[in-house]
């Protein structure tokens, strides 16, 4: 079967950074993103990762490694505003696309 | 209007109700889909169309009835709906359904309670 690994709660202070990851074992792989999803709002692209490596956006990186099944997600300088669910999602061989459950980051001050 | 947008955001229904979602995307995207989500479960693809057409309808119980008249509208029609079946639907729409990169937008959902 198909499968996405994700925490699923996460707790990080207001200014620190915060790794989030996500390992997944799918029937082939053709990308993978990251979405961010507010409570009670539509999930929001974050980034998109195909080649090995590390993909930087601001304060948010994702890094990718295929022959591990392995991505995280690298939040720095946290915000009041950063805390969310954090959503993995895998595109398989038959371009569709896997879903984590997701992992809410609680931000404290 | 911009984005996806999704009517009615809140539902409360009997069982023996009848009720559509609708969704409406305004980025001229070729493909529109339905979620499910629930708690702390991964997001349930429901339906795909594509051009209009179905192309993906992932063993959905027949009480959800999915139409989609252009590129620009989907609907999801809801008849003897059960508890289990109360849940956050999510409509989201992409450039295309088979390319290789496809991110895909959301609408903010509608919340369904299924009484």
């Amino acid at each position: 079967g198909q499968n996405i690994d994700q925490p699923t709660e996460m707790t990080a202070t207001e200014g620190a950074i915060v790794q989030i990851n996500c390992t997944y074992q799918t029937s082939g792989f053709n990308g993978l993103f990251w979405y961010q999803q507010h409570a009670g709002e539509a999930p929001t692209f974050l980034s998109y990762n195909v080649l090995d490596g590390l993909e930087e956006k601001g304060r948010f990186s994702s890094f990718l490694s295929r022959s591990k099944g392995y991505s995280y997600l690298l939040l720095k300088e946290l915000q009041m505003k950063d805390s969310a669910s954090y959503l993995c999602a895998v595109i398989d061989s038959n371009y569709q696309l896997i879903w984590g459950a997701g992992t809410k980051l609680i931000i404290k001050p | 209007e911009t984005g996806v947008t999704q009517t009615p955001r809140h539902l409360v229904m009997g069982m023996t109700n009848k009720k559509s979602l609708k969704c409406e995307q305004h980025l001229g995207h070729n493909a529109m889909y339905w979620y499910k989500q629930s708690a702390k479960k991964p997001l349930e693809l429901m339906f795909v169309y594509s051009l209009e057409e179905r192309v993906e309808n992932n063993s959905v119980p027949s009480r959800f009835s999915p139409e989609c008249p252009n590129s620009s509208h989907l609907f999801l029609h809801l008849h003897t709906l059960q508890p289990e079946d109360s849940a956050l639907y999510l409509c989201a729409s992409s450039q295309d359904w088979t390319s290789g990169v496809y991110e895909q937008y959301f609408g903010p959902g509608t919340r369904l309670t299924v009484t």
